[in-house]
């Protein structure tokens, strides 16, 4: 039974292209969070969904970034334009679906460094 | 927005001290919940203590929680090199998100 998968766990990407991190949850859960780290920082909330639907996405810059979770596949966080400020690891954490006391799986991360 | 704040931020000690660290938070919780993060590494959850529950123990951690103080703490006994890590309190509310704090870096010298 195979941990959260988060890919690509490096990613380098030049200002103004796109980034793409992707991660598959743990087999049996249906809800996904993402977060936002900088070194030496703690865990910034960016978004969190269930299948096909966004519950909340206060943490998430209005411009750019993008998150979706589709019926099927992984889901998937999408930073558009990319600037050096974007660089950081994000991480992907999934959970049961079930309501109360969820406790969170977290993938091993993707670190994007935007040149 | 963040929900956690932990302290201290940093913490250095002797293996075999004991190390505490502290979290509070603003909002109504369902429960509160300790991760331990090694460096470059991805979460990993040690303890969950709901919000009608005072202390937990697992191993050679202990948590309490005050609701009415809006605080929690982490208590690790007898410490080993290989608890030298962030630690970071999060907690979850009746939407099931998830929020974490700052972190605090214990580092327990052999």
């Amino acid at each position: 039974n195979a941990g959260v998968m988060q890919n690509p766990r490096h990613l380098v990407r030049r200002r103004g292209q796109e980034a793409r991190l992707r991660c598959s949850p743990m087999k049996g859960h249906s809800h996904v969070y993402w977060y936002r780290q900088l070194p030496e920082e703690g865990l910034k909330f960016m978004v969190y969904l269930q299948k096909e639907n966004i519950i909340d996405e206060s943490g998430m810059p209005k411009e750019r970034f993008s998150a979706e979770f589709p019926k099927e596949g992984p889901s998937i966080l999408r930073i558009q334009q990319v600037v050096r400020g974007d660089s950081a690891a994000y991480f992907c954490a999934s959970s049961p679906p079930r309501q109360g006391a969820n406790v969170l799986t977290f993938g091993a991360g993707s670190r994007l460094t935007v040149l | 927005s963040q929900q956690g704040e932990e302290d201290p931020q940093a913490l250095s000690i002797q293996e075999g001290e004991n190390a505490t660290m502290n979290c509070s938070y603003k909002t109504s919780i369902n429960n509160l919940q300790w991760y331990r993060q090694n460096s470059g590494r991805g979460l990993v959850h040690l303890i969950l203590i709901r919000s009608n529950e005072r202390e937990k123990h697992s191993g050679r951690l202990r948590v309490t929680l005050d609701t009415s103080k809006k605080s929690s703490s982490l208590l690790i006994t007898a410490s080993r090199a290989a608890d030298t890590a962030s630690y970071f309190c999060a907690t979850q509310s009746g939407n099931n998100d998830m929020r974490f704090g700052a972190g605090t870096r214990l580092t327990v010298k052999p």
